[in-house]
């Protein structure tokens, strides 16, 4: 059973393009979760969603960045006009049903020069 | 503010030795918590979870102890190896919610 899988691995942008990130969840889990992390810090949250719909985005600054997970295919996290500070580590996690154990993707670095 | 965070930032053990890590709670209302471990360039990988309606919880070599009177979880790592040497952290969820609350973590050096 393969795990939560995340791509790209390492994504480097320039200022303001846009950056997607990428995510399936294990099989058979329709929940799914992305989270930041910035160098030495502990993982923030940023949404939540089910298929086709979204959850909670209480984390989700909120201009430039939007989430979805469409019925078919992975969920996609976008970043329109990166800027430097969106430098970070994304992780995304999926769970069987919500309130349950999350098990977390290998993560996207992304770098913005 | 309501926070999830460990007590210290660097833990170093000799192999073979037992390891615990420590951290507090803010949330009274979180009644689920879990650990989990993160190698350098990976994801956090999950090791365990508990419960509010429990105090312990063992699995294969680890145990989470939870006292939900001062608000504070533990992570005791039997027999610790080279290959336990991680980040650390531990993550709640509040009753009701969705999402995980992590702590800023622990970072454990095993010595050989």
């Amino acid at each position: 059973n393969a795990g939560v899988m995340q791509n790209p691995r390492h994504l480097v942008r320039r200022r303001g393009q846009e950056a997607r990130l990428r995510c399936s969840p294990m099989k058979g889990h329709s929940h799914v979760y992305w989270y930041r992390q910035l160098p030495e810090e502990g993982l923030k949250f940023m949404v939540y969603l089910q298929k086709e719909n979204i959850i909670d985005e209480s984390g989700m600054p909120k201009e430039r960045f939007s989430a979805e997970f469409p019925k078919e295919g992975p969920s996609i996290l976008r970043i329109q006009q990166v800027v430097r500070g969106d430098s970070a580590a994304y992780f995304c996690a999926s769970s069987e049903k919500g309130r349950e154990t999350q098990y977390f993707g290998p993560g996207t670095r992304l770098l913005v020069l | 503010g309501e926070s999830v965070g460990l007590h210290l930032p660097t833990l170093s053990v000799q192999e073979g030795d037992n390891s615990i890590i420590n951290c507090a709670y803010s949330n009274s209302a979180s009644d689920y918590f879990i650990w989990y471990k993160q190698e350098s360039g990976k994801g956090p990988q999950f090791i365990i979870d508990i419960r509010s309606n429990m105090d312990k919880r063992q699995g294969q070599r680890v145990t989470v102890l939870l006292n939900k009177t001062v608000k504070h979880l533990s992570l005791q790592i039997a027999a610790t190896q080279p290959g336990d040497s991680a980040v650390y952290f531990c993550a709640e969820n509040g009753a009701g919610d969705y999402k995980l609350s992590f702590g800023a973590g622990t970072t454990v050096t095993v010595r050989a």
